[in-house]
């Protein structure tokens, strides 16, 4: 069972605005940045926004990350077909010394 | 251009020890802030992160794990050797490695994984 709690799939229309979810704790995500990578199928993971709402270069503006409390977000803005993909959430953790990953978050493009 | 390549084997018995070694280029791991981490994925699960080492040679590791794991680097290599002991079925799956930056735990390179299966 993983520390940061994804929810397992989201889904949405082609132009339509999606939100995936972590959720940890006070010694992770409330003490931590928060970091989120793309994985396509059969391919390696991406980062996709890191240090809460920095996209790297080469990440469209659709993309937006944010994290309060013991909880952040991602948000897909003009859901688009290429967006189909899992998607993790990652910070480190103080109490078990490590990094952790969220369960992921599979999203599908209807 | 900074890349990261997994190698090991492909097949492994029950109860043996797995190693593998992941050899990277593009950045040096004596450099401050500069790690170096191993994370799994077994078919159609979730990542989970395995082990790190850092520029100066401090090493973490996966709690439910280390007693399991080791993780060392060859410096002069370029390289990163992770061991895992008293391998099982349950190992099986793609094994990444990854540069990591210490400050804001930013994975911002992988390798393409390698997969292992675990079976007699």
């Amino acid at each position: 069972q993983s520390v940061l709690t994804q929810p397992p799939s989201v889904s949405g229309t082609p132009g339509q605005r999606v939100t995936i979810s972590c959720s940890g704790s006070a010694s992770n995500i409330g003490s931590n940045v928060v970091n989120w990578y793309h994985q396509l199928p059969g391919t390696a993971p991406k980062l996709l926004m890191n240090k809460d709402d920095q996209r790297p270069s080469g990440v469209p503006d659709r993309f937006f990350g944010s994290r309060s409390g013991t909880s952040a977000s991602l948000v897909i803005n003009g859901l688009q077909s290429e967006d189909e993909a899992d998607y993790y959430c990652a910070a480190w953790d103080d109490n078990l010394n490590g990094l952790v990953f969220g369960a992921g978050t599979k999203l599908t493009v209807l | 251009q900074v890349t990261l390549r997994e190698s090991g084997p492909a097949l492994v018995r029950p109860t043996q020890t797995l190693t593998l070694t992941c050899s990277f280029s593009g950045f040096s791991l004596t450099t401050d802030q500069m790690c170096v981490i191993w994370a799994r994925q077994p078919p159609g699960k979730a990542l989970e992160w395995l082990a790190l080492v850092d520029w100066d040679d401090e090493k973490h590791y996966s709690s439910s794990l280390k007693t399991r794991l080791t993780i060392s680097k060859a410096t002069s290599k370029n390289q990163v050797v992770l061991r895992m002991t008293n391998i099982d079925p349950a190992d099986s799956g793609m094994y990444y490695c990854a540069r990591m930056k210490w400050r804001f735990s930013v994975i911002d390179s992988w390798g393409q994984g390698t997969l292992v299966t675990v079976s007699s």
